[in-house]
Parts: structure tokens; sequence; C-alpha cells
């Protein structure tokens, strides 16, 4: 069974403190692995897809990277309206459900001016 | 402008009652889902669809329904066999057979059963 495991589950940085996320996963064949942005009460934004390990992608403050069993989402000089949950998901390569996503539970990010 | 458009943003059911979420893209997209999300829970597959007239369950299908007649409606039924229905619930559609792997979400709707 494909699992994603997010950590930590909440993280409070100062504005301009860098940090990274880190999302660890399992799965029968890597399809791609996606990063997300949630708003309250909105539906996920999307923010990249990796493919393979050694991948990376930038947009802005945030630089997704991808190894063969995690994946990390770094946010440089993070702004107070970096604040959300991150959200990483996997779809496996093989099986029937090939075109299923598998959710993490989210990391909450808070950045305070 | 191109995207998912889910109505209404919220919902509210009395208990015994189906209720019918909508959802509609105009990205031309093959594929539609329908998660749910729960506080402290990571988003849950209900259903999917990869083609008209073809669909799978989920992880959590029991007691919700869906129909794929038309590429750009994907509604949820959520039956009164549904045992804890109070949610957020989220539309997706992806590109897949475009080789574009990335699901776009819609805003969501709310569903509170009084």
């Amino acid at each position: 069974e494909d699992q994603v495991t997010q950590s930590p589950e909440a993280l409070r940085l100062q504005e301009g403190e860098s940090s990274s996320l880190n999302c660890s996963y399992t799965v029968s064949g890597l399809r791609g692995l996606f990063w997300y942005r949630q708003d309250p009460g909105k539906g996920p934004e999307f923010l990249f897809t990796l493919y393979s390990a050694g991948e990376e992608k930038e947009k802005e403050r945030l630089k997704a990277t991808l190894t063969k069993k995690e994946s990390f989402l770094h946010i440089t000089a993070p702004k107070p309206e970096d604040s959300a949950t991150y959200l990483c998901a996997v779809q496996a390569a093989s099986g029937g459900s090939n075109y299923k996503l598998t959710f993490g539970k989210g990391t909450l990010l808070t950045v305070n001016p | 402008d191109g995207g998912i458009t889910q109505s209404p943003k919220y919902l509210f059911r009395k208990e015994g009652q189906n209720v019918t979420l909508s959802c509609e893209q105009n990205l031309n997209h093959d594929a539609m889902y329908w998660y749910r999300q729960d506080p402290g829970q990571g988003l849950r597959l209900i259903y999917y669809s990869q083609i008209v007239n073809d669909f799978q369950k989920g992880d959590i299908a029991e007691g919700y329904s869906v129909s794929r007649e038309k590429k750009e409606s994907f509604p949820l039924t959520v039956t009164s066999a549904q045992k804890n229905p109070t949610a957020f619930y989220l539309c997706a559609s992806s590109d897949q057979f475009g080789g574009r792997l990335e699901a776009f979400f819609g805003q969501g709707t709310r569903l509170t059963v009084v």
C-alpha cells in the first residue's frame, strides 16, 4: 500500500527564517510526486511535480527536491503570505489504480512578521 | 477562465437525506476525482473516473455514488448510508492521457449534517 508521511505536522517561522518540509513516501514504483499549497477553506493549489530522484524545481521562494525515499520543500526567506498547509502526494506507476493520488496529512506552516 | 467549479460552497443536510454535490470542469481533462478531507487527516479518495461512462471506487466509497455521463461533469451523491458525511469535499481533474499527471482542484464544498 502506498504511504506518504509529512513532517513536521506544524512549523512556525519568523519572516526571513529559511527551513524545509519533509515528505517521506513508500510506493510501488513512483510515477510522480506532487506538492500542493492549501489555504484555509479552499482547495489545494498545485505547486510542483517531480518525476525522478535528483530532480529539482523552483518557484519564487520555494524549491522542491526528490530522492528515492523522500522529498523536501525548501522555503527561503519566507514571508507571512507563505503561511498555509503544504500537502505532498504520490502517484504509483503500477497497479490498476494508477491514476490515484495518495496524500500525506500536510504541514501547517505559519510565518510570523 | 479554465478551471473546476464546485457548487454549492456550503451545504446543509438533514440526517436521512441524500444530497448531490456538483463538479464541472472546462479544462478538457479526461480524469476526474472526488476526495474527502477531515481535520487532521489527509485527502482520501472516494471515487475516480478516467473516461466518460466509467468510474472506480476509491478507498472510502461506501455511502457515496457518482456518475460520469459527460466529460465535463462528475457529480457526487452522498447517500443516507454514509454514516459520517460531515466533511470538506474536493473535486479534481487531470490530463492523464495528455501526459500531465498533476491534478487540479476546485474550491470545495463543505457539507454539514444537521
